[in-house]
């Protein structure tokens, strides 16, 4: 049962243009979310994350979108750059464990 | 000093053996993680450590043990290996609400 789900598994974007990865859970316990960036042979590195008591949080070109109610957060990069093409995973945690559960992943390309 | 290291990096074993994954971090970070990645399933949690000599099951734990007898090491080890063990496995730190870091994972063919 994934409780983290991130239901595009690809998308390609234009160099200055804006992505939108996304990302539903079921859990109604999970209160922090974070996004992770992951380049081929490499281990994931952190990006940006939001808690619980936030809809929104901004950090240079990368802002996160929490909506609770829907139980969506996004993920917008602008503008694109070719070097933000990789693997972006969603996770969440919650605050009677944290262990931390990932979605599947969406493969970023950023077309020259 | 490397933070967060794996070993081995690669390697091959045979079904039915038993093969040991290691993970080494120089933070003292309470939290540490395992997990498999796999096409199409993205990150999936095996097991996760709270401290040491603390440790609960993740989603898909069957098929693997671990051990945390001090806070630096965590240990994950398949006891039988399988073919459907073939994956790439991430050791993590930190998390607890906030950033986790990785490890730069482990590639294990069961042949």
């Amino acid at each position: 049962d994934q409780q983290v789900k991130q239901n595009s598994p690809s998308l390609s974007v234009q160099e200055g243009r804006i992505s939108i990865l996304n990302c539903d859970y079921t859990n109604s316990m999970f209160d922090y979310f974070l996004w992770y960036k992951k380049y081929p042979a490499e281990g994931p590195t952190f990006l940006i994350s939001i808690s619980s008591i936030k809809d929104k949080n901004e950090d240079g070109r990368f802002t996160v979108f929490l909506n609770k109610s829907a139980k969506h957060l996004s993920l917008h990069i602008v503008p694109s750059q070719p070097g933000d093409s990789a693997v972006y995973f969603c996770a969440a945690e919650s605050n009677n464990n944290n262990d931390m559960r990932f979605g599947a992943g969406t493969r970023l390309t950023v077309k020259p | 000093d490397a933070g967060i290291t794996q070993s081995p990096r690669y390697k091959i074993t045979e079904t039915g053996r038993q093969v040991t994954l290691m993970c080494h971090q120089t933070w003292s970070h309470s939290y540490m993680f395992w997990y498999r990645q796999d096409l199409g399933h993205g990150l999936r949690l095996i097991y996760y450590s709270a401290a040491a000599d603390i440790t609960d099951k993740g989603e898909v734990p069957d098929g693997y043990v671990v051990s945390r007898s001090k806070t630096e090491n965590f240990p994950l080890t398949l006891e039988s290996a399988t073919r459907s063990q073939t994956s790439v496995y991430f050791c993590a730190t930190g998390g607890g609400y906030t950033e986790a870091f990785f490890g730069q994972g482990t590639r294990l063919t069961v042949v």
